[in-house]
């Protein structure tokens, strides 16, 4: 379904700057929350995940956040380059044996301007 | 490795033909995927494989079919296209369930029915 959502369609960041893509979610049972990062006319690429015991996990440049009070995730891009601009999906895999894929929200296209 | 490959890369039916995406990785891993991607929306799953000769239907499953002979390839069957299945196509592979999240995505196949 479409429990997963994101606060902003568009977002317009400087090069250089840092970047906060937000998403909420709407099921308490989802059990990992992932990022994806899709550029123009390319499939979608894994950037980082979390789990729902963690509040937060960082990788190169980009830290996730993950608020189960409000059902908040966000992630954060440091330093943000040309290189970043793409369409950015949160996704939750839901703990259940029902199915075994990704539920993804609909998509934050950042826009780096220089 | 190649990764996951997606043959073709465009495709315009008529309504009523029908048409095979074909998707092969070269990973060896035992999830497989299928997704459509409609303008402006995050990725629908139509089917998955959890191994050869298993198969299961995803959110979005009607008018599709799928098969599972071999571990390497995923084919995902359209049988009479209706205007409905205009979208971009995404195979997506695992390499098990305890790291399903990160899932791999070929280019995509963009589909026209007119």
């Amino acid at each position: 379904g479409e429990s997963v959502g994101l606060h902003l369609p568009t977002l317009s960041v400087q090069e250089g700057d840092n970047s906060i893509i937000n998403c909420a979610y709407s099921n308490s049972a989802s059990d990992y929350f992932i990022w994806y990062k899709q550029e123009s006319g390319k499939g979608p690429q894994f950037i980082i995940d979390i789990r729902s015991n963690m509040d937060k996990r960082q990788g190169q440049r980009v830290t996730v956040l993950l608020n189960k009070t409000v059902k908040h995730l966000s992630l954060q891009i440091a330093a943000t380059q040309p290189g970043d601009s793409a369409v950015y999906f949160c996704a939750e895999n839901l703990n259940s044996n029902s199915g075994y894929a990704l539920n993804f929200g609909k998509g934050t296209s950042l826009l780096v301007t220089p | 490795n190649a990764g996951v490959t997606q043959t073709p890369k465009f495709r315009i039916l008529k309504i009523g033909q029908s048409m095979t995406l074909q998707c092969t990785q070269d990973m060896n891993h035992n999830y497989m995927y299928w997704y459509r991607q409609d303008p402006g929306m995050g990725l629908k799953l139509i089917y998955y494989s959890v191994g050869a000769g298993i198969t299961d239907k995803g959110e979005v499953p009607n008018g599709y079919n799928v098969s599972r002979s071999t571990t390497e390839d995923f084919p995902l069957r359209l049988e009479l296209a209706a205007p409905s299945q205009t979208s971009v196509y995404f195979c997506a592979s695992s390499y098990s369930k305890q790291y399903l999240y990160e899932q791999y995505f070929g280019p995509g196949t963009r589909l026209t029915v007119t």
